[in-house]
């Protein structure tokens, strides 16, 4: 089956710049979201990518998509003690209705 | 603009029960998707719902089941409750249409804990 996968841990300084990342198996991948998860909380959409682009910036937010090694990134500027959280990778394929998603990436910024 | 709102926030079950949980769908979305979260996952794709009919799902018995209403709200139906039935369920609509799929949006979710 089609696996989306991250790394579980990442701690950072605040102030400093934070890169989670993510890979997936399925080339038909289309849509590639990232979303973000605080205690207690659903999911929050930060941002998407399609698959026929390369880069999407919005504000402190910069998401790198290689199609061809099915790796996904995103980077947070400046990262704040507020970005702590769990990040979650997910994909969707053409317009099926069922996202995948990573198992999300625990993201403790640091004073 | 209403978000999506889920209820309820909490509820406690006993093997063999039946629960429902809602869902309304953020103003101006059609579809709604359901997804079951367990501790320490990522969410997964249980169904979803366009125009009041299943239109998708994924890897969940038939004791899992759904109904969406005119107004896009919807509900999610579990009968016979395992232990393993115990996560957070987590609601999300859209706007879904043949040619293109909007981003879906999340509620806060119902975490239900199985006795």
């Amino acid at each position: 089956g089609e696996d989306v996968e991250q790394s579980l841990f990442l701690s950072v300084r605040e102030g400093d710049s934070s890169v989670i990342n993510c890979t997936y198996t399925d080339s038909s991948s289309t849509y590639l979201y990232w979303y973000k998860q605080e205690p207690g909380a659903g999911l929050q959409l930060l941002t998407y990518i399609f698959s026929n682009m390369d880069m999407k910036q919005d504000q402190r937010l910069t998401v790198l998509l290689n199609k061809k090694d099915k790796h996904l990134s995103l980077r947070i500027a400046d990262t704040q003690t507020g970005d702590s959280a769990i990040y979650f990778c997910a994909e969707t394929q053409g317009n099926n209705n069922d996202m995948r998603f990573g198992a999300g990436t625990r993201l403790t910024v640091k004073p | 603009e209403t978000g999506v709102t889920q209820s309820p926030t909490h509820l406690i079950k006993t093997r063999g029960q039946q629960v429902t949980l809602r869902c309304s769908s953020q103003s101006g979305h059609n579809t709604v998707s359901w997804y079951q979260q367990a501790l320490g996952q990522g969410p997964q794709f249980i169904f979803q719902y366009y125009r009041e009919e299943e239109n998708g799902r994924g890897n969940f018995p038939p004791r899992f089941s759904g109904l969406q209403f005119p107004n896009y709200s919807s509900e999610l139906n579990v009968n016979a409750l395992e232990l393993d039935d115990s996560a957070l369920y987590l609601c999300a609509s859209s706007l879904w249409s043949p040619k293109a799929n909007q981003p879906q949006h999340f509620g806060d979710g119902t975490r239900l804990s199985i006795l």
